[in-house]
């Protein structure tokens, strides 16, 4: 079975610091891994997805998350944080393409001025 | 183009009694999942549907709920009789044929049930 913990429920960053959102997962065959964000009153939106070509995967709104394979981990960072990346952020893995997600608990994200 | 839309954003209900909730996917998206969040707790899948057949309804609860998509269009989540522990945000999902790896989502349905 697959399972994903997200480090954090609440992660408090002031604006133009690093934003960094840890997700560790498990999957018994290479997993595909998402981030998704929810932004309040939205439905959760795709921010970069892991499908086995480059490790290192960049997403929109200057996101990007690296995969560890040794350590099974899909950590999200952004250099600098903006006031508009209030929001909730999750982690996902799926077997494959098509197939279910298996979701993290969620992170929310507060920036402060 | 119209994204993900689900009806109604809010419900509250009493225990015992029906809901059912609809979902309208992109147009000429052939796979629908529902999926539940239930509060403090993670987003769980409850099932997918390509077309109007359900492929995978692993993660229904119970024989409570009902999913259908008459036609391979819009899809309804029904929930007979709802007790407490079914509210939660039911968030719809989308996605067309060979491109499954990333679903388009509804801002979903708050339910609760008193």
């Amino acid at each position: 079975a697959q399972s994903v913990t997200q480090l954090g429920s609440h992660v408090s960053v002031s604006e133009g610091a690093l934003v960094l959102l840890r997700c560790n997962y498990s999957s018994s065959v290479p997993p595909y891994l998402f981030w998704y964000v929810q932004y309040p009153n939205q439905g959760l939106q795709l921010l970069l997805k892991y499908t086995s070509a480059a490790t290192l995967v960049k997403g929109i709104n200057g996101f990007e998350a690296e995969f560890k394979k040794s350590e099974t981990s899909f950590h999200l960072t952004k250099p600098s944080a903006h006031m508009s990346d209030a929001a909730e952020y999750f982690c996902a893995v799926s077997k494959a393409a098509g197939n279910k997600l298996t979701f993290g608990g969620g992170t929310r994200v507060l920036v402060k001025p | 183009e119209a994204g993900v839309t689900q009806f109604p954003s809010h419900s509250v209900i009493e225990k015992g009694q029906t809901v059912t909730l609809r979902c309208d996917p992109i147009s000429g998206h052939d796979n629908l999942y529902w999926y539940r969040r239930v509060m403090g707790k993670e987003i769980k899948f409850l099932l997918h549907f390509v077309k109007e057949s359900k492929q995978d309804e692993s993660g229904m609860p119970n024989n409570r709920f009902l999913a259908e998509r008459t036609g391979g269009t819009y899809s309804t989540l029904k929930v007979q009789p709802a007790e407490l522990e079914d509210s939660g945000v039911y968030f719809c999902a989308s996605s067309p044929t060979g491109k499954g790896e990333k679903l388009f989502f509804g801002s979903g349905t708050q339910l609760s049930v008193l």
